[in-house]
C-alpha cells in the first residue's frame, strides 16, 4: 500500500505560470518530507524539504505547502520556467518512501 | 560535492543468471538504499543500508539480496534474474537517516 501519493502522472504549464504539484500521505506520523526532482538518464536531485513543524517552506522560485490536518503537502513553482520540466517526486522517511512522481512540462 | 557512482549504465541479462549492480559513495555517508524506478510506480524501495554489515528490507525485496562490506559500497544482488526484473536501479546515499538522499545515475537493466 503506497504511503505516499501522487495522483497526477502529469501537468503541462506555460512558461511564466505557476506549476502546482501535489502529494498526498497516509501516515500522520511522518513528520518529514522532501520533494526530488528527476531529468531523464540521471538520477533524481533533492530540491526542497519541510518539516511537520511548519506549514510553509520557501527556496527561491519553490515554495513548498504542507497542511498536516489534511496530510496534504504542494510544491509551487513560481515562475515556471522550461528547464523546470522533468520528474517530480514527493518522499517520507525512512528509507525513504517515493510517490509515483508527476511528470511536469512548462511550454515556452 | 557528492558522488554516487554506478557500475554500469546500461546492462543486459539472460533470465537465471546472478547479477550484480555495484555502487560506490565517496562522501563516507552512513546510510545507502537501492530503488527500482518503473512506469507509473515510481521510485520503490528494494533495501537499504545504515551501517556496514546491516541491511534492512524495504517495500520489494524478493528476488534481491545486498551486501555492504564495506561503507562506501553497497551491492544488490539478483540471484537469479527474471524478465520482471527489468527496470531502471537507482543507488543513493545520505549522512543520516531521514535526510536528503544522493542519487547515482542509475543503471538500466534488461532481462532477456
Amino acid at each position: 500500500d503506497q504511503q505516499v501519493k501522487q495522483n497526477s502522472p502529469s501537468l503541462s504549464v506555460q512558461e511564466g505560470r505557476i506549476s502546482i504539484l501535489n502529494c498526498d500521505y497516509t501516515n500522520s506520523m511522518f513528520d518529514y518530507f522532501l520533494w526530488y526532482k528527476k531529468y531523464p538518464a540521471e538520477g533524481p536531485t533533492f530540491l526542497i524539504s519541510i518539516s511537520s513543524i511548519k506549514d510553509k517552506n520557501e527556496d527561491g522560485r519553490f515554495t513548498v505547502f504542507l497542511n498536516k490536518s489534511a496530510k496534504h503537502l504542494s510544491l509551487h513553482i513560481v515562475p515556471s520556467q522550461p528547464g523546470d520540466s522533468a520528474v517530480y517526486f514527493c518522499a517520507v522517511p525512512p528509507g525513504m518512501r517515493f510517490g509515483a512522481g508527476t511528470r511536469l512540462t512548462v511550454k515556452p | 560535492d557528492v558522488k554516487v557512482t554506478q557500475s554500469s549504465r546500461y546492462l543486459v541479462k539472460r533470465t537465471g543468471e546472478k547479477v550484480f549492480l555495484e555502487c560506490v559513495q565517496d562522501m563516507d555517508h552512513e546510510n545507502m538504499f537501492w530503488y527500482r524506478q518503473d512506469p507509473g510506480l515510481g521510485l520503490r524501495l528494494i533495501y537499504f543500508s545504515y551501517d556496514v554489515k546491516m541491511k534492512e528490507k524495504g517495500d520489494i525485496p524478493e528476488g534481491y539480496s545486498v551486501s555492504r562490506e564495506k561503507k562506501e559500497r553497497f551491492s544488490l544482488i539478483l540471484e537469479s534474474a527474471s524478465t520482471n526484473q527489468t527496470s531502471m536501479y537507482l543507488c543513493a546515499s545520505s549522512l543520516g537517516r531521514g535526510l536528503e538522499q544522493f542519487f547515482g545515475p542509475g543503471t538500466r537493466l534488461t532481462v532477456l
